[in-house]
Order: C-alpha cells, then structure tokens, then sequence
C-alpha cells in the first residue's frame, strides 16, 4: 500500500499561486494519483486525478514528473475559501475500488490570508 | 442528482448503546466505503461494499462494528455498545466502477 508525504501546513495569501508537493516514492504501476479538499465539518471533496504528466481542471493542476514518484497541486490564485485540507491519495483500481485501499494521511492544512 | 446522503448529522449515545449510520449513496453507484476521522486526524478507510457484498473490511474492528448494502435501501454502518473511543465522525463514500468517489458529510457520533 502506497504512502504518501505531505507538509502539515501551508500559509498563502489571495491571489498567490500554491503549489502543494506530495511524495510516493513506492508507488505501482497502475496507481493513479488523486487529491482531495477537505473543509471543516465536510466530507472530502474530489479535485483532481492523474497518471502522468500534467492534468488540468477548472479547479486545479496536477504535474507528475516521468519517474512518478512525487506530484504537485497547483492551485491559481488561492482564496479565502481555499482554506482546507488537501490530501494526497495514491492507489490503484484494485477489483474495481477506486477507495478501498487508499491511505488518507493527515493531508496538508492550506491556510490562505487575507 | 443528490449527492452522497448520511444520517443523521449528528447522534449521540450513551456507553452501551448501539448506533446505526446510514447512507444512501448517489444514484448509479453501487460501491460504497466507510471512513472513520478522529479530531485533527486523516480518514481512515474501515469498509468498502458493493450491493449485498463486503468487499474489503480490513479497517474493520473486529468487534461490535458491522456494516452491510442490501440490494434495497441504504448502506448501514452499526456500531453496538458503543464505548467514548467510537466518538468520531465517519464519513460515506460512493462511486462506480473505477471512477472518483464522492463523500457525504458525514455523521459525527458523540458517546457520553
């Protein structure tokens, strides 16, 4: 089961472009890399989910270098309402879960300032 | 389309009570996962179901917690003679096959 790696926090201020790094240096061959956002009181929230290279939503982006063992979130321009906790997912499509046997960790607390 | 529904929000219950969770994942999926969150801790996985089947409950405790999906109605998690350490907040989770999941928001069950 891949592990990931994550700082515990993060500061920004509005506007600012934040990149969160995760590290999965055991990372599988068919395991795709997903993050979540997390607010008080909520459940988690799907981002973004990739393989390689670099994906892009309206949310976010998402770059993996070639030997996929770390990936960065980028988020553009940050708000207040930014402020959560993201988590870092790695895991593979294991009879058809998609959750099943991914490990959440503490996840990275993004506090965006005015 | 409604999204992942749980209830009740909140439940609180008394040492020895059980509790029932439910939730009623979104329409068209029929996989469905349990997590469990401490204060100021990341969700931990307990169970992943498919319609009428326990798929993987390796982050099951081996007592009092169950869970089950009928073929109708919602995903239960039961938790029996529930002790202060259960006080958490879990968290449902659906998906299709092979696609991302989506969270509920979750029931926070305090035991006094």
């Amino acid at each position: 089961l891949a592990k990931t790696t994550q700082p515990i926090s993060m500061d920004s201020y509005e506007g600012q472009e934040v990149n969160i790094t995760c590290s999965h240096n055991n990372i599988a061959t068919n395991d795709y890399i997903t993050w979540y956002q997390q607010f008080p009181s909520q459940g988690p929230r799907f981002i973004i989910q990739g393989y390689k290279t670099k994906v892009t939503n309206e949310v976010a982006s998402l770059f993996i270098p070639a030997d996929r063992k770390s990936s960065t979130l980028s988020l553009p321009r940050v708000s207040l309402s930014d402020t959560a906790v993201y988590y870092c997912l790695v895991g593979g499509l294991d009879r058809g879960s998609t959750l099943g046997r991914l490990y959440f960790g503490r996840g990275t607390q993004l506090t965006v300032w005015p | 389309n409604a999204g992942v529904m749980q209830n009740p929000r909140h439940l609180v219950r008394r040492r020895g009570q059980e509790a029932r969770l439910r939730c009623s994942p979104m329409k068209g999926h029929s996989h469905v996962y349990w997590y469990r969150q401490l204060p100021e801790e990341g969700l931990k996985f307990m169970v992943y179901l498919q319609k009428e089947n326990i798929i993987d409950e390796s982050g099951m405790p081996k007592e009092r917690f169950s869970a089950e999906f009928p073929k109708e109605g919602p995903s239960i998690l039961r938790i029996q003679q529930v002790v202060r350490g259960d006080s958490a907040a879990y968290f449902c989770a659906s998906s299709r096959m092979n696609t991302e999941a989506f969270f509920g928001q979750g029931t926070r069950l305090t035991v006094v």
